[in-house]
């Protein structure tokens, strides 16, 4: 019950695509739902976090959407650049702890 | 804000010796957190401070592993006789308590362990 599931696990797209990260939970008390970017050899970067009383969220570039009832959560980057490749994680928690349950990891290129 | 402070950014270190790592939090943050990373894999959690109080312990951290957060700043991850299967990167994270500007969490550049 404590599982974030991710996918896919890898992705490749031509710069000014649309990569779309797919994550799913189970345990219904988590109301925090944060995605990371991290590069290789460097700890994991907050990126855009949501909780569940709304359904999307865009900082920048990046959204979120959200579907509470199927426990389900994705990542969208519009208009991807090469500097976007880097390894994304999906995460959840709850408020009382705040302790992250991370996804599998997905590693994004984005071919020039 | 100087961000999470970890020392050492790298360990090679042999079988069954002991290692030690400090994490630096950002100041202020109360919640502190160590996190274990293999290659190819998510961050997986190993235990968290609220201040200097330790709250819980993933079932992760075996008897060799040990961690303090005196004072409730600086915090150190200890493990004792060192395995092959230790190798990995340790991160450390810090946050307010939750509730208190929101969950954000940062993470440290993260001490990175090799067992040989």
């Amino acid at each position: 019950q404590q599982q974030v599931k991710q996918s896919p696990q890898s992705l490749i797209v031509q710069k000014g695509g649309i990569p779309i990260i797919n994550c799913a939970y189970e345990n219904t008390a988590f109301d925090y739902f944060p995605w990371y970017q991290q590069f290789p050899g460097k700890g994991p970067a907050l990126l855009i976090a949501i909780r569940p009383d709304v359904s999307e969220k865009k900082e920048g570039r990046f959204t979120i959407s959200f579907n509470k009832s199927a426990k389900q959560f994705s990542l969208h980057i519009m208009d991807s650049q090469p500097g976007d490749s880097a390894t994304y994680f999906c995460a959840a928690s709850t408020t009382n702890t705040g302790k992250l349950i991370f996804g599998q990891g997905t590693t994004l290129q984005v071919k020039p | 804000d100087t961000g999470v402070s970890q020392d050492p950014r790298h360990k090679i270190t042999k079988r069954g010796q002991n290692v030690t790592f400090r994490c630096d939090p950002i100041s202020e943050h109360n919640r502190l957190y160590w996190y274990r990373q293999t290659l190819g894999q998510g961050p997986e959690f190993l235990t968290y401070f609220q201040n200097e109080a330790q709250l819980e312990k993933s079932r992760l951290l075996s008897d060799r592993f040990s961690a303090e957060r005196p004072k409730g700043s600086f915090s150190t991850l200890e493990i004792q006789r060192t395995e092959q299967g230790d190798s990995a990167m340790y991160l450390c994270a810090s946050s307010f308590k939750a509730g208190e500007s929101g969950n954000t969490i940062y993470f440290g550049e993260g001490s990175w362990l090799t067992v040989v």
